[in-house]
């Protein structure tokens, strides 16, 4: 089974720090994977999105990682702001073999709070 | 920029009603997807379309329908709504081919009394 698991569940950081949000997958065959925000009681909103053929993304204080091989992805978030409080969801769409149609296995997601 | 909409941010509904969740985009996207989030179960896809009129099941069909008669509107219908039913619905698009952004809604809040 295809699975999508993310490490560690709760983060607390104080406001300033560097940090690193993990993702692993058990199937090295992929499309691509994406990071997601999510606010309380909101929907997600797309972070990044990496395609399989890429090593990584960057925008603006987030930088994403993948390595296929080792089935790992991490999120670098600079200089963490309170803002950035949130939950951080890691999204993987697997090739099944066939046509995926851009369905994703989602892990259960960080919980983020950077304290001032 | 890419606005997918739910009909409702809250829904409060009885056991046995029949329940209808709209979600629309406005991008042109082909693929349409329903997710419900649960704590400590995550985003589980309930089912997904890449056409209109075309609809596949995804990981926890049960108990749940779909519509897609137009290709900005995908519905999701819980034909005897029941307790466990009760979470939060999210509707995203994308377009094809694979590898594309998915762009989620603001979610709908359902409980089943």
């Amino acid at each position: 089974k295809q699975e999508v698991t993310q490490i560690p569940a709760a983060l607390s950081v104080p406001e300033g720090e560097n940090l690193v949000l993990n993702c692993s997958f058990t199937d090295s065959a992929i499309y691509n994977l994406q990071w997601f925000r999510q606010d309380p009681g909101k929907g997600l909103t797309s972070l990044l999105l990496i395609q399989s053929s890429q090593r990584e993304q960057t925008s603006g204080r987030l930088n994403a990682s993948l390595d296929k091989s080792s089935g790992r992805s991490t999120l670098y978030i600079a200089a963490s702001q309170p803002g950035d409080s949130a939950t951080y969801l890691c999204a993987v769409g697997f090739n099944a073999g066939g046509t995926s149609y851009g369905k994703l296995t989602f892990g259960q997601g960080t919980i983020l709070t950077v304290h001032p | 920029d890419v606005k997918v909409t739910q009909s409702s941010r809250y829904l409060v509904k009885r056991t046995g009603e029949k329940v209808f969740l709209e979600c629309v985009q406005d991008m042109d996207h082909e693929n349409m997807f329903w997710y419900r989030q649960d704590p400590g179960l995550g985003l589980r896809l309930i089912y997904f379309s890449y056409d209109v009129k075309m609809k596949e099941k995804g990981d926890i069909p049960e108990g749940y329908s779909v519509s897609r008669e137009k290709k900005e509107r995908f519905s999701l219908i819980l034909e005897s709504a029941s307790t466990n039913q009760t979470s939060m619905y999210l509707c995203a698009s994308s377009l094809l081919p694979p590898g594309n952004t998915q762009y989620f809604g603001p979610g709908t809040r359902l409980t089943v009394l």
